[in-house]
C-alpha cells in the first residue's frame, strides 16, 4: 500500500504569493492532518479533516492558510499570500478513525 | 511544547548501551504516539498506546494516563536509531495530537 504522498517536495516563493500544497492519505483513512514544522515552534496543527468534514481550522492560522478535502484522498493546503516567516515544513499525515498517525515525506516551503 | 514535555531535550549515546527517554503532560491524554524523525525528515510512527505498555524489539514504551507520563526506552542502541524522537498526546476521542518539541539522539560508535 502507498503510504502518504506529498507534493512538491521543495517550494520557493515571493512574498504575496499564493502557494497550493497537495497531500494524498493513506488509502482508507477518514482522518487528515496539515502540521507546520519549524526548529522553534517544533509541529503545529494547521487543519483536520474528519471523513472530508474540517474539524479543526487552526486558530491562528485561518487567516491566510485554507485546507481543503474535495474528495476522500485529496486534501489542498493554500497559503495566501506567503510571507517570509512561513518558511518551514508541512507536513500531511492521516490516520483511520483517530489511531495511529502516518505521516508523508513533507513540503520544504521558502519564501523570499 | 508546555503542553507536552519531553526530557532529555538531547542525549548522546554509545552503541550498545540503552537509555530511556521521557514525555510529561499537563493536558489529559488519553492516547499517547511516538514517532521517530530520522536524518532525513521523515516522521515514522514507533508506538500508538493507551495505558499500558507495548514493546518492539529494541524499543519499548509504556504509558501511565494517571501520573500523566509516558516513557520510551531503547535497549542495545543502533548507530540507526539517531534522529529526533517525538512523544504526542490525544485528549479525548478527538485523534488530535499534541506533540512535545522532541528530543535529539546521536548514536556514536
Amino acid at each position: 500500500d502507498a503510504g502518504v504522498t506529498q507534493t512538491p517536495r521543495h517550494e520557493v516563493a515571493e512574498k504575496g504569493q499564493t502557494i497550493i500544497l497537495k497531500c494524498e492519505p493513506v488509502s482508507g483513512h477518514n482522518d487528515l492532518f496539515w502540521y507546520r514544522q519549524t526548529k522553534i515552534q517544533g509541529l503545529e496543527l494547521l487543519s483536520y479533516f474528519r471523513s472530508k468534514s474540517l474539524m479543526e481550522d487552526g486558530g491562528a492560522f485561518k487567516d491566510r492558510f485554507k485546507a481543503e478535502m474535495l474528495n476522500s484522498s485529496f486534501s489542498t493546503l493554500k497559503i495566501q499570500p506567503t510571507e517570509p516567516k512561513d518558511s518551514a515544513v508541512y507536513l500531511c499525515a492521516s490516520s483511520l478513525e483517530g489511531a495511529e498517525q502516518f505521516f508523508g515525506p513533507g513540503t520544504r516551503l521558502t519564501v523570499l | 511544547g508546555d503542553k507536552v514535555k519531553q526530557s532529555p531535550s538531547a542525549l548522546s549515546l554509545q552503541e550498545g548501551t540503552n537509555s530511556a527517554l521521557r514525555c510529561n503532560f499537563s493536558i489529559a491524554a488519553t492516547t499517547v504516539q511516538w514517532f521517530l524523525q530520522n536524518p532525513r525528515g521523515s516522521l515514522i510512527n514507533l508506538f500508538y498506546l493507551v495505558p499500558g505498555t507495548k514493546e518492539n524489539g529494541r524499543l519499548k514504551s509504556a504509558f501511565d494516563s494517571k501520573e500523566s507520563y509516558s516513557t520510551l526506552h531503547i535497549r542495545d542502541a543502533q548507530l540507526e536509531d539517531s534522529g529526533t524522537y517525538f512523544c504526542a498526546g490525544e485528549t479525548g476521542n478527538t485523534g488530535k495530537l499534541i506533540f512535545g518539541l522532541g528530543t535529539t539522539l546521536q548514536v556514536q560508535p
